[in-house]
């Protein structure tokens, strides 16, 4: 079945970096667009940044642009998202996600998250 | 940005009720919208698709509809497992992908 499985996440001191790695199993990794979504304590949902399938265009929101870069390994399954420069306002749980287009896009795959504190 | 706000955002409701969430946006986007369940400590699960298609294994009692930029989702007769945090998220403009601030479902 479907699986996505996110790690890398820490504590870390502002202004440092940190790279989160997603594996993916369980479907052709790269027939799909992917997408990075982070949750702050007690706040709903983030879009943080998404990729094509053959990582020809990338975007992200105004709030990491400059400081995350998302990319991928389609020969390892893998999608990753490089955060410098982390503040503690970056502090969540970073979830990836896969995007499927029926009618429209929509985010039908889930990992489980980890865990990001940004705190000196 | 497409804003998006739900209402309420809060609910206390019992076994058995019907219950009805809004998302409106900031501006019209067709049915480009999809709508979430979220546990404590889970990520989100998709449920509804292009504001009224049901998601594959999601249960019967859920609906959406809606276009342009007034949508609900209903839950036709609570069950214990629907209790938890449902978030609505459009996909007309992107970037950025913009989600609602969150219903909280709590058990009255």
């Amino acid at each position: 079945q479907v699986r996505l499985e996110e790690s890398g996440g820490g504590v870390v001191q502002p202004g440092t970096s940190l790279r989160l790695s997603c594996v993916a199993s369980g479907f052709l990794f790269s027939a799909y667009t992917m997408h990075w979504v982070r949750q702050a304590p007690g706040r709903g949902p983030e879009w943080v940044a998404q990729i094509a399938k053959d990582a020809s265009e990338n975007f992200s929101a105004d709030s990491v642009k400059g400081r995350f870069s998302i990319s991928r390994d389609n020969s390892k399954n893998t999608l990753f998202l490089q955060l410098d420069n982390v503040r503690p306002e970056d502090t969540a749980v970073y979830f990836c996600a896969r995007e499927r287009r029926r009618l429209i896009p929509q985010f039908d795959s889930w990992g489980q998250g980890t865990r990001v504190i940004v705190s000196s | 940005d497409i804003q998006l706000t739900q209402s309420p955002s809060f609910l206390s409701a019992s076994v058995g009720d019907r219950v009805t969430i809004t998302c409106r946006t900031s501006q019209t986007i067709n049915s480009f919208l999809n709508w979430y369940q979220q546990k404590p400590g889970k990520a989100p699960k998709l449920l509804i698709y292009a504001a009224s298609e049901l998601q594959s294994g999601v249960p019967s009692r859920f609906s959406g509809s809606g276009a342009t930029t007034d949508f609900t989702l209903t839950i036709s007769g609570l069950q214990p497992d629907d209790f938890a945090t449902y978030y609505c998220q459009q996909v007309y403009t992107s970037p950025p992908l913009t989600f609602g601030g969150g219903t909280k479902i709590d058990i009255k």
